[in-house]
């Protein structure tokens, strides 16, 4: 069973709000990814990290941002939430040289009003 | 640039059938191969995870296949069950920078 954990699982916030959604995994794995999602669409990468101090941005451009302070943790930052950032988030790991593929956590529904 | 297809974008059927759904991609240079199931609203879940060098894996009622020269994969979903209903992604992971390109999806419906 994979562990990777996020948090929240729900969000609701104001617009102009700051806010991190956390993303932590204990299986030691180098890259991880930040991935949203609207309903019923696409998976669209946004942030991805090969590991300790490397943070790339992905295909669709974000106003989010991250960090890779540690290897079992890649939080996600909104520095002013907006409406249209009203999305599900969804963080995922892979080891770096992949046998076991990827592993996604339940992801963070965020509702900017 | 490597992409990925996933056909049908949808389908229903009644419980019981056997069913296939299928993942084309572009660039055979992959790493690996990787079947996923989401729920409405909930994070992936990975079924299968297939080996550039591997030709099928096997899950339960689940098999999925690999092509690589063709550029295909096929997951078989056999003796299909309401709580099969859900939407079916497929990836591969680049063999150059362990990228994840993903299809679109099928969402399938499992009448009862």
């Amino acid at each position: 069973e994979a562990d990777i954990y996020q948090t929240p699982r729900y969000l609701v916030i104001g617009t102009g709000k700051k806010i991190t959604l956390e993303c932590s995994q204990t299986m030691g794995h180098d890259k991880m990814y930040w991935y949203q999602q609207d309903p019923g669409m696409e998976l669209h990468l946004i942030h991805y990290s090969y590991g300790v101090n490397s943070t790339e941005k992905g295909d669709l451009s974000s106003e989010s941002t991250v960090s890779r302070i540690r290897t079992e943790h890649f939080p996600l930052t909104l520095e002013s939430a907006r409406p249209s950032h009203t999305s599900q988030y969804l963080c995922a790991s892979s080891e770096y040289i992949g046998e076991w593929g990827a592993f996604f956590g339940q992801g963070t529904r965020l509702t900017v009003v | 640039k490597q992409e990925v297809t996933q056909i049908p974008a949808a389908l229903s059927v009644p419980e019981g059938e056997n069913l296939v759904l299928n993942c084309s991609f572009t660039d055979s240079a992959i790493y690996n191969l990787q079947w996923f199931r989401q729920d409405p609203g909930k994070g992936l879940t990975s079924l299968l995870l297939i080996q550039s060098s591997q030709r099928e894996q096997t899950s339960g009622r689940l098999n999925a296949s690999l092509d690589k020269s063709s550029g295909r994969s096929t997951l078989y979903i056999a003796a299909s069950q309401p709580g099969d209903s859900a939407t079916y992604l497929c990836a591969v992971i680049m063999d150059s920078n362990y990228q994840l390109i993903w299809g679109a999806g099928t969402k399938l419906i499992i009448k009862p």
